[in-house]
């Protein structure tokens, strides 16, 4: 299995709504990822998880909040989003300093 | 600041040419590098990397050539498909001793193959 699972595919959600993306794998990867990307632009990195710990924050807002709960899942909270939150939140996972293998993403509409 | 950045947004190839895309980076301190393709509406996917004491790597179809005097990177397409047809990121990962720093993305390289 050397697949990242993404889901919800896609989310329409208010801004005063809560709400989960998830993202599991199953190839023994310690090092996980959360990537957003807006259209016709690069993924920018928002957070890392080592070892089930938060090991960067890349100065993301608190309404985004993430959680490791083990080795294979990696779960983004929503919380009064806003619109500009709107995009494609990409999960990946690593072994350790090495190719990252992307999940397919949750495309995010926050109205 | 340090970045990695790409020439061209935008390349279009007949089908069955070569294609080269290219990708300047900043960071001197940067030790491995990916290529990914992203189409649309899926993930990026690894394509082929390198690390900084190599010059040349090829696989199936691609080479990915690094020329650390100038800092470039480039991405060859050897006989392009349709199915080449999407984005194309190089990714920088700095030494980090081993840690998990995630990777740095350029601008992307939008390359559509023409039948």
């Amino acid at each position: 299995d050397t697949e990242v699972t993404q889901t919800p595919k896609h989310l329409v959600m208010g801004m005063t709504n809560k709400k989960s993306l998830k993202c599991e794998q199953h190839m023994g990867h310690r090092a996980m990822y959360w990537y957003k990307q807006k259209a016709k632009k690069p993924p920018e990195l928002m957070f890392v998880y080592s070892y089930e710990k938060l090991s960067i924050n890349e100065s993301v807002p608190s309404r985004f909040s993430p959680e490791c709960p083990n080795s294979s899942l990696l779960n983004l909270h929503l919380h009064a989003l806003q619109p500009e939150d709107s995009a494609l939140y990409l999960c990946a996972s690593a072994r350790g300093a090495n190719v990252l293998t992307f999940g397919a993403g949750s495309r995010l509409t926050v109205l | 600041g340090e970045s990695v950045g790409l020439h061209l947004p935008t390349l279009s190839v007949q089908e069955g040419d070569n294609s080269i895309i290219n990708c300047a980076y900043s960071n001197s301190a940067s030790d491995y590098f990916i290529w990914y393709k992203q189409e649309s509406g899926k993930g990026p996917q690894f394509i082929i990397d390198i690390r900084s004491n190599m010059d040349k790597r090829q696989g199936q179809r691609v080479t990915v050539l690094l020329n650390k005097t100038v800092k470039h990177l480039s991405l060859q397409i050897a006989a392009t498909q349709p199915g080449d047809s999407a984005v194309y990121f190089c990714a920088e990962i700095p030494y980090s001793g081993g840690g998990a720093d995630g990777l740095t993305f350029g601008k992307g390289t939008h390359l559509i193959i023409q039948p």
